[in-house]
């Protein structure tokens, strides 16, 4: 089992809908969840960060955490051509909030 | 400030030679992380310092690659010799530790390594 699971993709949306992108991960002690979106070619850009279980809303943005099932999502309403990226799930494992392990990415396509 | 600052943004080199990849941290942040990226693994921390000091290398392949942090506001990782399935996209990232979590990291722009 990777310690850091994801969906690769492509994930395709019609604009104006809701991407639902979803995330497990191994290690039960895991504290800090993090959701980066990278396009092609760039770097990785941290948009959402969740310590506690529920939700947490930023703008079009949620995350979502349940650790007794460890899960971790995010929800990007009214989806936009411009959000057509590689999301990436990062997770602390082993303790120490700073070290993170990255799932491999769900790319995401956004039809005009 | 201008991010995290890495250098070169391209590198080409025959097998066996020395690479050198340079990063400069944000200011005032306490860590600094080396990572790799390719399409198959996706992204892999090779090593990561807390205020210049190694802290786990346990990323780091094998003993061609090795890293260096000799001030805050400088580091390098070095890979000698350098062989092809070292190609990849390497990641540069720093962050602020806080006592309830990370802030979360802020990436440089990467060096994409080519070694034929």
């Amino acid at each position: 089992q990777k310690e850091v699971e994801q969906n690769s993709g492509p994930l395709s949306v019609p604009e104006g809908a809701i991407a639902s992108l979803n995330c497990t991960y191994s290690d039960r002690g895991s504290q800090s969840f993090f959701w980066y979106r990278q396009y092609s070619g760039k770097s990785p850009e941290l948009i959402m960060s969740i310590y506690s279980n529920g939700d947490k809303e930023d703008g079009r943005f949620t995350a979502q955490l349940n650790k007794a099932s460890q899960y971790v999502s995010l929800l990007i309403r009214d989806s936009q051509p411009s959000d057509s990226a590689t999301y990436l799930c990062a997770v602390n494992i082993r303790g120490g909030y700073q070290k993170v392990t990255f799932g491999i990415g769900t790319k995401l396509q956004v039809i005009p | 400030d201008a991010g995290v600052i890495q250098s070169p943004r391209h590198e080409v080199t025959e097998m066996g030679q020395e690479v050198t990849l340079r990063c400069k941290p944000i200011s005032g942040h306490d860590y600094l992380f080396w990572y790799r990226q390719t399409m198959m693994r996706g992204l892999e921390l090779l090593i990561y310092f807390n205020n210049n000091v190694p802290i786990d290398d346990s990323g780091m392949p094998e003993d061609r690659f090795s890293a260096k942090m000799p001030n805050a506001s400088f580091s390098t990782l070095k890979i000698q010799p350098s062989e092809p399935r070292d190609s990849a996209v390497y990641f540069c990232a720093s962050s602020l530790a806080t006592r309830t979590g990370g802030y979360g990291y802020t990436f440089g722009s990467g060096t994409r390594l080519t070694v034929v």
